[in-house]
């Protein structure tokens, strides 16, 4: 069995600023690992995936990712936060038969 | 290509009637899965579709849910006698499975239950 947790339900960041959605998981194996976007009235988009290769995982819009295994962490981060990067973000966790398991979600708020 | 297309896109019903969502998964894509999102709560898994095997149903919330998938394409999800609680966004996903692990998801069907 595996699951998500997203610690922070709401983060507020100045456009400049750096972003931190942070993720914790629990797997009973080496687990696959993926962060989603949603925008509002707009389907999921993946961001970026580890799949058991490079820690360091470098995504789309200039969002990164590092697989800490020690800490069951896989936070995701990007060095200067964007207005369009203001949308829900989900860490997903892949299990059996291929399911993903969602975390509740973040929602990314960028200030002016 | 054309990614994963779902209909309606919102769709408003009476409590007690049936509804049918549909998902046209890529093509090529052996894999496909339905997951819904309620208000405030994060993804749930409902349903998983692989080849022409027994469907994995192991997140359907009760018997009132059900979903096919003919001919390995298209897939139905139908919800009968629906209730003020299945008001969510319902959402497809396809994947390549053996080349891809990745999943594709559709743009959601917005389901209210008056």
């Amino acid at each position: 069995a595996q699951s998500v947790t997203q610690l922070d339900s709401h983060v507020s960041v100045s456009e400049g600023t750096p972003v931190l959605l942070r993720c914790n998981y629990s797997s009973s194996y080496s687990p696959s690992l993926f962060w989603y976007v949603q925008h509002p009235n707009k389907g999921l988009q993946l961001l970026l995936k580890y799949t058991s290769a490079a820690t360091l995982v470098k995504g789309i819009n200039g969002f990164e990712a590092e697989f800490k295994k020690s800490e069951t962490s896989f936070h995701l981060t990007k060095p200067s936060a964007h207005m369009s990067d203001a949308a829900e973000y989900f860490c997903v966790v892949e299990g059996s038969a291929r399911q993903l398991t969602f975390g509740s979600g973040t929602q990314l708020t960028v200030l002016p | 290509g054309a990614g994963v297309s779902q209909s309606p896109s919102n769709k408003v019903t009476e409590k007690g009637k049936d509804v049918e969502l549909r998902c046209d998964p890529i093509s090529g894509h052996t894999a496909l899965y339905w997951y819904r999102q309620s208000l405030g709560q994060g993804l749930e898994f409902l349903i998983y579709f692989q080849g022409n095997s027994a469907p994995d149903k192991s997140g359907l919330p009760s018997d009132r849910f059900s979903a096919e998938r003919t001919g390995g394409s298209v897939s139905t999800l139908t919800i009968q006698r629906t209730q003020q609680e299945d008001s969510a966004v319902y959402l497809c996903a396809s994947s390549l499975v053996h080349r891809d692990e990745t999943q594709y998801f559709g743009p959601g069907t917005r389901l209210l239950v008056l």
